[in-house]
């Protein structure tokens, strides 16, 4: 059975501080998604990462894919109160079959 | 283009009794999954279709648990009868074969009392 951990599991942080969420499987995946879900919604796709050892940027966001394609880190420069939510990694495999990881929520305090 | 449309938004029901989720994915999507979350927790998929056939429904409960995907297009998951640990919010994506690109509804939230 595949499993993806995420950590840390809750995340209280102030507006500015940075942050970095981990996402972790002994299983190998071929392409690795993250997204942010926020309350009374469907999680809304961030990024997807294909290339072991793939950095991607958005704004504030880094998203990297382990050399081994087992792990993705997703790190949050300056966060700011409207990146409050839950943050849920993805794995791909197969038959475009996507595993979601435990999630970790966040809030960020104004 | 319109987004996963699902319904009801929210449903209280007794323990033992039945329910019944829709979902009507985005126009041209093949695939559609049915991914249950519990609170807090990630969403754990259910069953996954492929046009109207199935592609995997290993975690389906199917002592309880049923999901119909006709003419592939909508698609209905029932569950009876329901359990306490049936309450969470069952979420319906749905994906082009062409693209990694879950699209996902707002969500159905089950209370079983």
């Amino acid at each position: 059975t595949q499993l993806l951990e995420q950590s840390p599991q809750f995340l209280s942080i102030q507006e500015g501080e940075n942050l970095t969420v981990y996402c972790n499987s002994s299983s190998v995946f071929s392409s690795l998604q993250w997204y942010r879900q926020e309350p009374g919604e469907g999680p809304v796709l961030l990024v997807t990462v294909v290339t072991g050892g793939e950095v991607k940027k958005l704004k504030r966001l880094t998203f990297q894919f382990g050399d081994a394609r087992k792990d993705s880190s997703l790190h949050i420069t300056a966060a700011q109160p409207g990146d409050t939510g839950l943050y849920l990694c993805a794995g791909g495999s197969g038959t475009y079959k996507y595993i979601f990881g435990t999630g970790t929520r966040l809030k960020v305090l104004a | 283009e319109a987004g996963v449309a699902q319904s009801p938004r929210y449903k209280i029901i007794e323990k033992r009794q039945s329910v019944a989720f829709w979902c009507n994915p985005i126009s041209g999507h093949a695939t559609l999954y049915w991914y249950q979350q519990i609170l807090g927790q990630g969403p754990k998929l259910l069953i996954q279709f492929q046009n109207n056939g199935v592609v995997d429904d290993s975690q389906l409960p199917k002592d309880r648990f049923s999901a119909e995907r006709l003419k592939g297009v909508d698609s209905t998951l029932k569950i009876q009868p329901a359990k306490l640990e049936d309450s969470a919010v069952y979420l319906c994506a749905s994906s082009p074969t062409w693209a990694n690109v879950l699209t996902f509804g707002a969500g159905s939230r089950l209370t079983v009392l």
